[in-house]
């Protein structure tokens, strides 16, 4: 079985600073790791993903997000952040890169600040 | 890219009412979605894998009778709350999986708030 936490339910950061969102999960084989983000009214979207290779794995709008399999971590950064990223962040774990296997976290809400 | 329509987005029946809930994937053809139910802060629970023309898998706990789906076409997967009652009060979420040469991608649709009084 796997699992996914994501620590940090709101997270605020001032515009032009650094985004932070911290996501580490366990499973019991190596993991196919997710972020997705869902803007206000919309379905969610794929941001990036790691199945295997590279651990540090870039997204889209500037995202990126670093394997650490020492950590079981998948933490999400950005340099700087705008004010159009202010959204909900789901952090997300499948064993196989199975959909039906896809385990996600409780979500951390991202404000950014003028 | 792919686009998932959910409707209605938000609903509010009486309780002892049944609800329906569509998904429809609008450019792209979905043997498979998926139906998620999510709690206030908390993460999103698969509920069912909805299969086009076959029965739909039910995950542990979910009651197949209250939560009926129905994939009759490529494009189209319902969910039916039957008889439904304030627990069964939530967010529903469902997704549809698109398989093609660059690999399988899951696109979602944007959800349906159901309360029942």
């Amino acid at each position: 079985a796997q699992s996914v936490t994501q620590l940090g339910s709101h997270v605020s950061v001032s515009e032009g600073a650094l985004v932070l969102l911290r996501c580490n999960y366990s499973s019991s084989v190596p993991p196919y790791l997710f972020w997705y983000v869902q803007y206000p009214n919309q379905g969610l979207q794929l941001l990036l993903k790691y199945t295997t290779g590279a651990t540090l794995v870039k997204g889209i709008n500037g995202f990126e997000a670093e394997f650490k399999k020492s950590e079981t971590s998948f933490h999400l950064t950005k340099p700087s952040a705008h004010m159009s990223d202010a959204a909900e962040y789901f952090c997300a774990v499948s064993p196989s890169g199975s959909a039906r296997q896809l385990t996600f976290g409780s979500g951390t809400q991202l404000t950014v600040l003028p | 890219g792919a686009v998932v329509s959910q409707h209605p987005s938000r609903v509010i029946c009486k309780s002892g009412t049944s609800v329906k809930i569509e998904c429809r994937s609008l450019d792209f053809q979905a043997t498979t979605m998926f139906w998620y139910r999510q709690f206030p802060k908390q993460s999103l629970m698969l509920m069912a894998t909805s299969n086009e023309g076959s029965k739909a898998t039910y995950e542990q706990g979910v009651e197949k009778d209250k939560f009926l789906i129905n994939h009759a076409s490529l494009t189209l997967s319902t969910l039916t709350v039957t008889s439904a009652h304030p627990e069964d009060s939530s967010f529903y979420i469902c997704s549809a999986r698109d398989l093609s040469a660059a690999g399988e991608k899951l696109f979602f649709g944007s959800g349906t708030q159901l309360s029942v009084l």
